[in-house]
């Protein structure tokens, strides 16, 4: 079955940019979405379609896609953004999946 | 504003048949491009996409539950109901519905989630 991976597990200072990568064999050719999800709480769409930002999403999360990896990047991280992320695509049937998830420490 | 509820028993037993409950606001399921999604998290994992019903009655599975899953809609109440049959222990997870949006072809709302337990 298809995968989405993700590291673990970042960890980053606050002020300082944090990098969330997903790799994924389909991702050249399907879109990357991000969600970002707090503890015991929903989770929330913060990056669609690589890079588009929904209405809402503070500018310092950006995304981008190159060839099989898509990267969600929080620049200036506050300490409000220590959740998990998760990316989501689909594979060439158009079938969705989520990725393992990437806990983000503000230290 | 769309909001999303999730219904349903919080505890089945093991090889029971889980029934829930999507109920929904804010959209209609008759709008193109649109659709509804059940998501499932088992304690302290990750996410695993369940099940999407389009605006056309186009329906989706996951490969791995593909067999055990339906997914129905009722536009009328504004619901959208997930039967999971077979259920067993490692069913036991937070399920959610959430809102495929047109523009953003993701899962931009959701609800608050239902807590399922598999146990005898």
């Amino acid at each position: 079955s298809y995968e989405l991976t993700q590291p673990p597990s970042v960890s980053v200072s606050p002020g300082q940019t944090a990098r969330i990568t997903c790799s994924g064999d389909a991702l050249p050719k399907q879109y990357g979405y991000w969600y970002q999800q707090k503890p015991g709480q929903a989770p929330v769409l913060v990056m669609y379609k690589d890079s588009e930002r929904p209405s809402g999403i503070p500018e310092r999360f950006s995304g981008s896609s190159s060839g099989t990896i898509v990267t969600l990047t929080i620049s200036g991280v506050q300490a409000e953004d220590e959740a998990d992320y998760y990316c989501q695509s689909a594979d060439t049937s158009f079938n969705w999946v989520f990725g393992g998830g990437t806990k983000l420490t503000v230290l | 504003q769309i909001t999303l509820k999730e219904s349903g028993p919080t505890l089945v037993k093991p090889k029971e048949t889980l029934t829930l409950t999507c109920t929904f606001s804010g959209f209609s399921l008759s709008s193109d491009g649109v659709g509804v999604g059940w998501i499932r998290q088992p304690p302290g994992k990750a996410l695993e996409w369940v099940a999407l019903l389009f605006w056309n009655d186009d329906k989706r599975y996951s490969p791995s539950l593909r067999n055990r899953v339906s997914i129905t809609k009722d536009t009328s109440k504004n619901q959208v109901v997930l039967i999971m049959t077979d259920m067993e222990p490692v069913d036991t997870a937070t399920y959610y519905c959430a809102h495929r949006g047109l523009r953003t072809s993701s899962f931009d709302s959701w609800g608050q989630g239902t807590l399922v337990t598999v146990s005898s």
